[in-house]
């Protein structure tokens, strides 16, 4: 059965360097997301995106996350200056997201981020 | 504000006990909604979902869930667990776009 993918599962960094998570998604879904659970509290939805583009973004989304699809494969999630209230588990998701039909995401193992 | 509900956050049992998880959520309109397990060392999998029609879904391993519209509900159930139930539940709803938000999890012990 596919599977979503994530690399690395775990990433560690010091405080205001860039890190990039990166996801394969299923390979026929068309929208993907980024979802986020710091330790203790709830999974929380960062992002989607669709065709290229952001389709909709949380509070949380703010100018330090940008996410990518450089390729046909690879769907990416960059924090350009980390902080240390970022460490969490990173999620990626997917779906097939016809029009008009409700869907099912699926989702990674997940980063484990750790900011020293 | 809106938000999903999920209490009891850490539940022990025994194997053959029936178990069930609550959800409630207070967005209104349509709603899709998915109960997630994550076991040990795994990520989050899909246990079943409820988009509409019959309110009463079945999902995988033996659970089910009931929708209940007037409760803003739909909680979790399995008759007989077993001590490979033990995981982490999260129950999610999709509102509007496609964001999914989720309650805070059960955390589900069976002891054998």
């Amino acid at each position: 059965e596919p599977e979503v993918t994530q690399t690395p599962s775990h990433q560690v960094t010091q405080m205001g360097q860039e890190v990039i998570l990166r996801c394969v998604p299923i390979s026929n879904h068309l929208y993907f997301y980024w979802y986020r659970q710091i330790l203790g509290q709830k999974v929380e939805f960062l992002v989607s995106f669709y065709n290229n583009e952001i389709s909709e973004k949380s509070e949380i989304f703010d100018d330090q996350f940008s996410v990518e699809r450089p390729d046909g494969s690879n769907f990416t999630l960059k924090i350009r200056s980390t902080k240390l209230e970022d460490s969490a588990m990173y999620f990626c998701a997917s779906s097939l997201q016809l029009a008009g039909v409700a869907d099912t995401q699926y989702f990674g193992p997940g980063t484990r981020l750790t900011v020293l | 504000a809106q938000s999903v509900s999920q209490h009891n956050h850490h539940v022990i049992l025994s194997e053959a006990a029936s178990l069930e998880l609550g959800c409630n959520y207070s967005y209104g309109g349509t709603v899709n909604l998915f109960w997630y397990v994550q076991y040990p060392g795994q990520h989050l999998q899909l246990l079943l979902k409820y988009f509409s029609g019959d309110p009463l879904v079945k999902g995988i391993k033996g659970f089910e869930a009931e929708f209940i519209k007037s409760k803003f509900s739909f909680n979790l159930r399995k008759p007989s667990v077993q001590w490979s139930d033990t995981a982490e539940y999260f129950c999610a709803v999709k509102h509007g776009n496609n964001r999914l938000a989720f309650g805070k999890g059960n955390q589900v012990v069976v002891i054998p």
